[in-house]
């Protein structure tokens, strides 16, 4: 059964500072990968997948995040967090091959704070 | 392209009531999947469904719980005599079966007095 780990329930950093979201999956294979935002009180906005190729994926609202195989490791980064980057992320892996469901990490909180 | 969509947003039940959660999902997707959000926690994985078929339902609960996708029409989550633990965001997603993606809408909230 796959499974995702998020370290750390909430983050804080200051506008201008560098963003780290930890994401750490278990899978008998690699699966594919994806980073959702949700805003308070909505629905969820994807941000970034991947799913082969190149192993560093850029997303919207400059974010990427690099997947390791060797350390089943899926984090996102942004270099400069600004106020409005503040909201819930959600990591979440998928079989590969036909559509199924997503299992995702408990989230993490970001704070941006002045 | 309109996105997934989902009514009502905001749905109150007393205990032992029905609650109705429909989803329509994006133009050309014919894949819908379901999931709750508990307080707090992330989202868990309820029910996948094509036209007319239940392709994976192993995160349904077994009794109170069930979801339809018909020919025509809304996909529809169902939960009889609701209870005071089934207040939850119940978000659905879609795709296209083909591509990886899934697109969430915007959720029911469901509170039960």
């Amino acid at each position: 059964a796959q499974s995702v780990t998020q370290l750390g329930s909430h983050v804080s950093v200051s506008e201008g500072a560098l963003v780290l979201l930890r994401c750490n999956y278990s899978s008998s294979v690699p699966p594919y990968l994806f980073w959702y935002v949700q805003y308070p009180n909505q629905g969820l906005q994807l941000l970034l997948k991947y799913t082969t190729g190149a192993t560093l994926v850029k997303g919207i609202n400059g974010f990427e995040a690099e997947f390791k195989k060797s350390e089943t490791s899926f984090h996102l980064t942004k270099p400069s967090a600004h106020m409005s980057d503040a909201a819930e992320y959600f990591c979440a892996v998928r079989d590969t091959g036909t559509a199924s469901k997503l299992t995702f990490g408990t989230g993490t909180r970001l704070q941006v704070t002045l | 392209n309109a996105g997934v969509m989902q009514n009502p947003r905001h749905l109150v039940r007393r205990r032992g009531q029905e609650a109705r959660l429909r989803c329509s999902p994006m133009k050309g997707h014919s894949h819908v999947y379901w999931y709750r959000q508990l307080p707090e926690e992330g989202l868990k994985f309820m029910v996948y469904l094509q036209k007319e078929n239940i392709i994976d339902e192993s995160g349904m609960p077994k009794e109170r719980f069930s979801a339809e996708f018909p020919k025509e029409g809304p996909s529809i989550l169902r939960i009889q005599q609701v209870v005071r633990g089934d207040s939850a965001a119940y978000f659905c997603a879609s795709s296209s079966g083909n591509e990886d993606t899934q697109y969430f809408g915007p959720g029911t909230r469901l509170t039960v007095l």
